[in-house]
């Protein structure tokens, strides 16, 4: 069966530093995957999206950056975080998009 | 890209009582899913339902596509159904999933 494994599971990190968050999927072969970020209240943004190796597109212009250096692995990165960076992180993946969409456990940033 | 609207924004049950949400697509989508975020935040994956119902014991959804929304019906709620119900849907063949604001059910014993 497929899994998604997300870490770390929390972060305190101050202003500008850097930032990487990894995901990995298993169980599969060249899933779609996603990074979303949910800001205190409700609501998900998706930030960035992937349909295979080296392919990224940005959802919203921002002070992140994504990869995806090989066929189930992303990564969240940041060369200098801002306070606004703060929020929780997910990664999802689907096949085909046709299947659903599963999410990872989350990452709670905090920058301070 | 597609509007996803979920009502009611909040709900405060008593344990035992049913309940219903709702979410409305401002488009036809392909693919509709309706979640749980627990407290500790990771989002569980309900129903997979871009049309028709379907029954997962106390749970159960309906998808009416040619009118664009979908309900998820909750029997007989426990404190444990406590937390937000996200509904997500994708507007294109690609697949970005845009979800609602949320529904914050509250169950009390």
């Amino acid at each position: 069966s497929q899994t998604i494994h997300q870490w770390p599971a929390t972060l305190v990190q101050p202003v500008g530093s850097p930032l990487s968050l990894e995901c990995t999927v298993e169980g599969t072969s060249n899933p779609n995957l996603y990074w979303y970020r949910q800001a205190a209240g409700r609501g998900l943004q998706l930030l960035f999206y992937s349909v295979g190796i080296g392919q990224i597109s940005s959802e919203v212009p921002q002070n992140l950056s994504a990869s995806r250096p090989q066929d189930r692995q992303f990564i969240l990165s940041s060369k200098k975080l801002l306070l606004s960076d703060s929020g929780f992180y997910l990664c999802a993946w689907s096949q085909l998009a046709v299947y659903g969409y599963t999410f990872g456990s989350g990452t709670r940033l905090t920058v301070v | 890209g597609i509007q996803v609207e979920q009502s009611p924004p909040d709900l405060i049950l008593q344990e035992g009582a049913n309940s219903t949400l709702r979410c409305n697509f401002s488009d036809s989508v392909n693919n509709l899913q309706w979640f749980h975020q627990n407290p500790w935040g990771q989002l569980i994956n309900l129903f997979y339902i871009p049309s028709g119902t379907k029954q997962n014991g106390r749970l159960s959804a309906t998808t009416v596509a040619t009118e664009r929304y979908s309900l998820l019906y909750i029997s007989s709620s426990q404190t444990t159904d406590s937390g937000v119900y996200f509904c997500a849907g994708t507007g294109t063949s690609y697949g970005k999933l845009t979800f609602g604001q949320g529904t914050i059910l509250t169950v009390h014993p």
